[in-house]
């Protein structure tokens, strides 16, 4: 599986934006970029996925480089909600690719 | 509507013992995932079942550890002669299909300490 490298934590102010950097340098063509969150004591939680284009949900918006090989999430106005823990799964498609593989992940603290 | 739910939400067990932990997916999603998260570590891949079948038990890490689904719905994780080590959060997840875009929900877990 390609591998994702990210920081292991950050720190923002609330309601300023964050920018959650993933590196992916070994990311296949067909590989798709998800993000998942996991607030303390939940299961994790679906945030976004992209493959070419950038992409905006009502939770954050995920921008992909030009040559795929990063991305960043995008909080646009994070809360105290918002901290968690942020992963960057690479996930190829079809069949023999359905398990998500966890890195370490980047721990988010938002600062009141 | 329901999300994916587990139980039991907590379960302490002494060594030697088998448990038994359970989850009900979201109603019409055919994939399932089992997958554990030991303290201070990452999640990790048990096993995933498309319906009733698994195509990948890869991370299952003993022979005592099995998982059935049935009626492409309910799932049990069955753990064998439990050992400490086996102390961990079990999550379960489900999608709706199988792709590579498609999202996983997850349940809250189950937590079991092995005495």
């Amino acid at each position: 599986d390609a591998k994702t490298t990210q920081p292991n934590s950050m720190e923002s102010n609330e309601e300023e934006p964050v920018h959650l950097p993933c590196n992916h340098s070994t990311i296949s063509g067909t590989d798709y970029i998800h993000w998942y969150r996991q607030l303390p004591s939940q299961g994790p939680e679906y945030v976004i996925h992209g493959l070419t284009s950038n992409v905006n949900n009502r939770m954050a918006s995920l921008a992909i480089a030009e040559d795929r090989k990063s991305s960043t999430l995008i909080l646009h106005r994070a809360t105290l909600r918002d901290a968690a823990v942020y992963y960057c799964i690479l996930r190829g498609p079809g069949f023999g690719n359905e398990k998500l593989t966890f890195g370490t992940g980047t721990r988010l603290t938002i600062i009141p | 509507g329901a999300g994916v739910s587990q139980s039991p939400s907590n379960k302490v067990t002494e060594k030697g013992k088998d448990v038994e932990l359970r989850c009900d997916p979201i109603s019409g999603h055919t994939a399932l995932y089992w997958y554990r998260q030991s303290l201070g570590q990452g999640l990790e891949f048990l096993i995933y079942f498309q319906g009733n079948s698994a195509p990948d038990k890869s991370g299952l890490p003993s022979d005592r550890f099995s998982a059935e689904r049935t009626g492409g719905s309910v799932s049990t994780l069955t753990i064998q002669r439990t050992q400490q080590e086996d102390s961990a959060v079990y999550l379960c997840a489900s999608s709706p299909m199988v792709v590579g875009g498609n999202e996983q929900f997850f349940g809250p877990g189950t937590r079991l300490t092995v005495l």
